[in-house]
Order: structure tokens, then C-alpha cells, then sequence
């Protein structure tokens, strides 16, 4: 599973608190994703990063920032946790138009 | 919005029967990935087509890419209670500056009753 971790694994949080999710691999992929999986909407890309500190808007982008200092870490940040950010987070990574190999999820919970 | 249609929501089998899922693309793609993700875990790459009309296959499961590379099939023959999960398409649009992301479908989850 290309060596990605993803912390915490679960969080619950209170609405307005800034939440941040980690995501790291360990084998030099280039590209890295954030997605968040809801029932019946799928798997919905939040952002997006093509490098070092190259980072780009997915289609649901509000709300979120990322940040990406090191090839191997993704960080994921929720300004103001809102209820409707309840959700399962999948990091994913990839080297281009070829497969992405996804992390373990985070399941956060925002009361 | 979504331009990735996959067909059915939710399918119900009985152990030993096949089962398919379409996946329908409105614009031409460069290349559809299939993913599997079993209940409570993350989404594994199964296989990726590329070519028009190609079909591959692994075991049990047979892949489909269409002639126009806007449509997408998988084919569980004699389906088994490890084949229970959600089957993801995602596709890549034809075309430059669109190949980081990928459009993914709704997913198809499957049930299979031993």
C-alpha cells in the first residue's frame, strides 16, 4: 500500500475548533491527494498536491487548506470543524496517471 | 458535477451468480481505473485500461474498456463472499492540464448471500 500512514485514525472534535490530518509516505510519490467519503456521494477529491508546496482546489475545497513542506507529508486542515465535515478522510498518493494507492482513513467526527 | 455515472447503486446476489457493473463517462477518457473498497476500509486499486476496446482479466473478474473510451464494464463471474464490497470506476478526461484528477464514479456495493 506504497508505505502511507494517515493520523489520527479517528478524531472527535467540537464545531470552531481547527482540526489538522496528517498524511505521510514513505516512498517518494510525487503526487498526493485528499478525498472525503461520505454515503452517496462517493469518494469527492478536496485538494491536491503535484510537489513540494504545488498544491491545487478539488471540486468540494471550502473550508479546507493543505499544506505540503516535505515530499513525504500531506497535511490536511480544517479552519473551523463544521458538523457537515463529519467524515471518513482517505489520503491518497501516486506518481502520476497511473494508479493511487490509498491510506487507511481517518474517520473524524465533528459535534 | 459528477460526470461519471455508474450503474447499479446496489446489487444483491446469491453465491454463484456473476454480477456486473457499467460505468459511463460523458466526455472520452484517457485511460479508467477500477478500485475495490471492502466494508470499513480504504479503496485498492484493482486494474487500469487504456486502450479502446480492451479487455483484461483477473480470475474471476473481467474488465472492459469501450470502443469510444466513454463507457467501462466489470464482470464478477460466480461471485464469492470475499467478492462482498464497493467497486469504484474513476477515470482520467482525454486531454491536457485534466490528467491529475481522477473523476470517480458513485461506486456499485455488492452483497452476496452465501
Amino acid at each position: 500500500d506504497a508505505g502511507i500512514t494517515q493520523s489520527p485514525r479517528h478524531k472527535v472534535t467540537e464545531t470552531g475548533t481547527p482540526v489538522t490530518l496528517r498524511c505521510h509516505q514513505t516512498e517518494n510519490h510525487r503526487y498526493m491527494y485528499w478525498y472525503r467519503q461520505d454515503p452517496g456521494h462517493g469518494l469527492r477529491l478536496i485538494h491536491y498536491s503535484y510537489g513540494v508546496k504545488d498544491t491545487d482546489k478539488g471540486e468540494v475545497s471550502d473550508g479546507y487548506s493543505v499544506s505540503r513542506s516535505k515530499t513525504e507529508d500531506f497535511l490536511l486542515t480544517l479552519e473551523s470543524a463544521t458538523s457537515s465535515q463529519t467524515s471518513v478522510y482517505f489520503c491518497a498518493v501516486g506518481r502520476g496517471e497511473e494508479t493511487q494507492y490509498f491510506g487507511p482513513g481517518t474517520r473524524l467526527l465533528v459535534l | 458535477g459528477q460526470q461519471v455515472m455508474q450503474i447499479p447503486q446496489y446489487q444483491h446476489v446469491q453465491e454463484g451468480e456473476d454480477f456486473t457493473t457499467y460505468c459511463n463517462s460523458s466526455t472520452t477518457l484517457s485511460n479508467i481505473q477500477w478500485y475495490k473498497q471492502r466494508p470499513g476500509g480504504h479503496p485498492v486499486f484493482l486494474i487500469q485500461l487504456v486502450k479502446s476496446g480492451e479487455v483484461k482479466k483477473q480470475k474471476r473478474l473481467t474488465f472492459q474498456f469501450g470502443e469510444a473510451k466513454k463507457n467501462s464494464s466489470l464482470h464478477i463471474t460466480a461471485t464469492q463472499t470475499t467478492d462482498v464490497g464497493t467497486y469504484f470506476c474513476a477515470g482520467r478526461r482525454s486531454g491536457a492540464g485534466n490528467n491529475r484528477k481522477l473523476i470517480w464514479g458513485l461506486g456499485t456495493s455488492l452483497a452476496v448471500n452465501p
